[in-house]
């Protein structure tokens, strides 16, 4: 199984650029996350989805924005690219909330210069 | 503010030895997990606590959970190198939509 899987894996951008950062799972998990960690920090949520069509903000969502078209996929979208948004980001997924554990992708390193 | 803390932050240690690691958490929950992270690289879940009193154990790892302290530890017996990693424990707000607080990790580090 290839689990979750993001890419880039690393990216450097210029400030005010776009890109987004690709997250898919195959395990037919309804819940997805977006994470970033910052050095020496824990992991700070960006955003979630429940489901294909569902997603919520998370604990730091500004300047970000998601979307769930399919059950597998979940992309997050940086516009206007900050250095604040320097970070490493990682796209996790679970098959519910309750009693599970979270399945974790990689990680996309991020600076923006 | 709702906190998770974690104790130490960094840790280095000797193979054989035993230590433990604290997560104190600042609001309600019953749900509790532990996940490692090598350098570099990904999370792997560890363990998964869902009740107060719970253990569980793998290997030289060992974590329990209590609620009513608001206190989760993370025991190491007889460490060997292939356990250094950062550890990271996580409180799922059970009153939030969702949300995981995560602690700031401990960096382990065994000599041989």
């Amino acid at each position: 199984n290839a689990g979750v899987t993001q890419t880039p894996k690393f990216r450097i951008l210029k400030i005010g650029q776009s890109m987004t950062l690709q997250c898919t799972q195959d395990m037919n998990h309804n819940y997805m996350y977006w994470y970033r960690q910052d050095p020496g920090m824990g992991l700070k949520l960006i955003y979630y989805s429940v489901g294909a069509g569902i997603t919520d903000k998370g604990e730091v969502p500004n300047g970000y924005n998601v979307s769930r078209s399919t059950t597998e996929d979940f992309p997050l979208r940086l516009e206007l690219a900050a250095p604040s948004q320097t970070s490493v980001y990682f796209c996790a997924s679970s098959y519910n909330r309750m009693n599970t554990e979270a399945f974790f992708g990689q990680g996309t390193r991020l600076t923006v210069v | 503010e709702l906190k998770v803390e974690q104790n130490p932050l960094f840790l280095s240690m000797q193979e054989g030895k035993n230590y433990t690691i604290y997560c104190n958490y600042s609001t309600t929950s019953d749900r509790l997990y532990w996940y490692r992270q090598d350098p570099g690289k990904s999370l792997e879940s560890l363990f998964v606590l869902l009740s107060n009193g719970a253990v569980k154990q793998e290997g030289r790892l060992m974590a329990s959970l209590d609620t009513k302290a608001r206190l989760s530890t993370l025991h190491i017996t007889a460490a060997v190198h292939d356990l250094s990693a950062t550890y990271f424990c996580a409180v799922d707000l059970v009153d939030s939509n969702y949300q995981l607080i995560w602690g700031a990790g401990t960096k382990l580090i065994i000599k041989p």
